[in-house]
């Protein structure tokens, strides 16, 4: 069990560039979930993928934000445009189908908008 | 009205003492609750799960749910300054997790 992981661990940017993270969940596990974390908040869901099917999308990810994950396996979060808010940590995480499958958490990738 | 609310922070304790942290949600529906722990820096890592009303341990940590009152507990016993970090408590709807804003512990040696 590698765990989840995520690329790269820091982003640092200008206003108005786009920025593309990438997840890899742990093999097995067909759920997959972005959140976004800003500083002495609690994770926020941006949006969950069953295999290849993304199912949900928070009102929080804005047209600016699109998330793919081809093939069901790896998982890819563009921000186009991005802008001072962005500024966050950009969590990873994975999970088995199931009612009460925990989630869990890669490192995560930290952008940072200059 | 929050979806989590945490009992807000810093809690310090002395090595040894025990750690009570407190946790109320709002979906009534809710089925299934974590308790992660974040270092300074770091991503979450879970510790604690517990789906049914009652008490569950797991070595020094010890996770309470009361389904009626929505509410969630975690108690950390023995506190080693190892157990200094933010933990954040996560109510399952469905899919997603809705956190708290995570209540920070400094274990004092």
């Amino acid at each position: 069990d590698t765990g989840v992981s995520q690329d790269p661990r820091h982003k640092i940017t200008k206003r108005g560039q786009n920025v593309t993270f990438r997840c890899d969940p742990i093999s097995e596990h067909n759920r997959l979930y972005w959140y976004r974390q800003t500083l002495g908040q609690g994770p926020e869901f941006l949006t969950y993928f069953q295999n290849e099917a993304q199912l949900e999308k928070s009102r929080l990810l804005s047209d600016r934000f699109s998330a793919e994950r081809p093939k069901g396996s790896f998982s890819t979060l563009e921000i186009q445009r991005t802008e001072q808010g962005d500024s966050a940590m950009y969590l990873c995480a994975s999970s088995p189908q199931g009612f009460n499958q925990p989630q869990h958490f890669g490192d995560g990738t930290r952008l940072s908008i200059l | 009205q929050k979806e989590v609310e945490q009992n807000s922070g810093p809690l310090s304790v002395p090595e040894g003492a025990i750690a009570s942290l407190n946790c109320t949600y709002s979906d009534r529906g809710s089925q299934s609750f974590f308790w992660y722990r974040q270092y300074s820096g770091k991503s979450p890592e879970l510790i604690m799960s517990i789906y049914s009303n009652g008490d569950k341990e797991d070595g020094r940590f010890t996770a309470q749910l009361n389904k009626a009152s929505q509410y969630v507990s975690l108690l950390i016993r023995d506190s080693q300054p190892s157990d200094s970090a933010t933990y954040l408590c996560a109510v399952k709807n469905d899919y997603k997790l809705s956190f708290g804003a995570g209540t920070t512990v400094t274990v004092r040696a």
